[in-house]
């Protein structure tokens, strides 16, 4: 079975500074580990993926995810966060092995960035 | 490159009715799977089609089926709605080739059930 958590509901931070949105998760097999961003009454957009290699990964606008198999954590990261990055961000896992083809979605991490 | 395109946007239904849902998959694309997104959740999986067949169900009811186009293109069908029904539901495609592949994901249809 595959699981995926994000501990926090809501993530506060003030433009300018760095910003973690947290994500763990459980797979029987190597993870293929996906994070997505939604904006208010749109679909989700895809940001960035581990796959296999670096654990740092780069996506899109500045995000970052360092994958960390000892910690089981995909934690996604942004050195300086802006007003427009204030969305819901969902973190996803998939198992490398097995039958399934399907994503587990977390249940998202609402991200405001104030002024 | 139109993306993955969702119809209706918006619709509005009452108990017992029937709807249908329809999904274009991202050019190049040949798989689709489809969600439901209640408010202030996470997308729940309802299934997915590759080469016109149903390839992996979630844990919904059989008031939801579908159908997948040789052009790749899906419907969604639920019959017998019910007020818990009302949700947003994404489609979303990807290629079937490698399950590392990323998820693109439609706008949504918004659906109330009065």
């Amino acid at each position: 079975a595959q699981s995926v958590a994000q501990p926090e509901d809501q993530v506060n931070v003030a433009e300018g500074n760095p910003l973690t949105v947290k994500c763990t998760y459980s797979v029987s097999g190597n993870p293929y580990l996906f994070w997505y961003v939604q904006y208010p009454n749109r679909g989700l957009q895809f940001l960035l993926k581990y796959i296999t290699g670096d654990n740092l990964v780069k996506g899109s606008y500045g995000f970052e995810a360092e994958f960390n198999k000892s910690q089981t954590s995909f934690h996604l990261k942004k050195p300086s966060a802006l007003v427009s990055d204030s969305a819901l961000y969902f973190c996803a896992v998939r198992d490398s092995s097995g039958g399934s083809y399907i994503p587990t979605f977390g249940r998202g991490t609402s991200l405001i960035v104030h002024p | 490159d139109a993306g993955v395109t969702q119809s209706p946007t918006h619709l509005i239904k009452t108990r017992g009715q029937q709807v249908t849902l329809r999904c274009s998959p991202k050019s190049g694309h040949d798989t689709v799977s489809w969600y439901q997104q209640a408010l202030g959740q996470g997308p729940q999986f309802i299934f997915q089609y590759y080469e016109e067949e149903e390839r992996q169900r979630g844990n919904f009811p059989d008031r939801f089926s579908g159908h997948q186009f040789p052009n790749y293109s899906s419907e969604l069908n639920v019959n017998a709605l019910l007020l818990g029904d009302s949700a947003l539901y994404l489609c979303a495609s990807s290629r079937a080739a490698n399950r590392g592949n990323e998820q693109f994901f439609g706008p949504g249809t918004r659906l109330t059930v009065l």
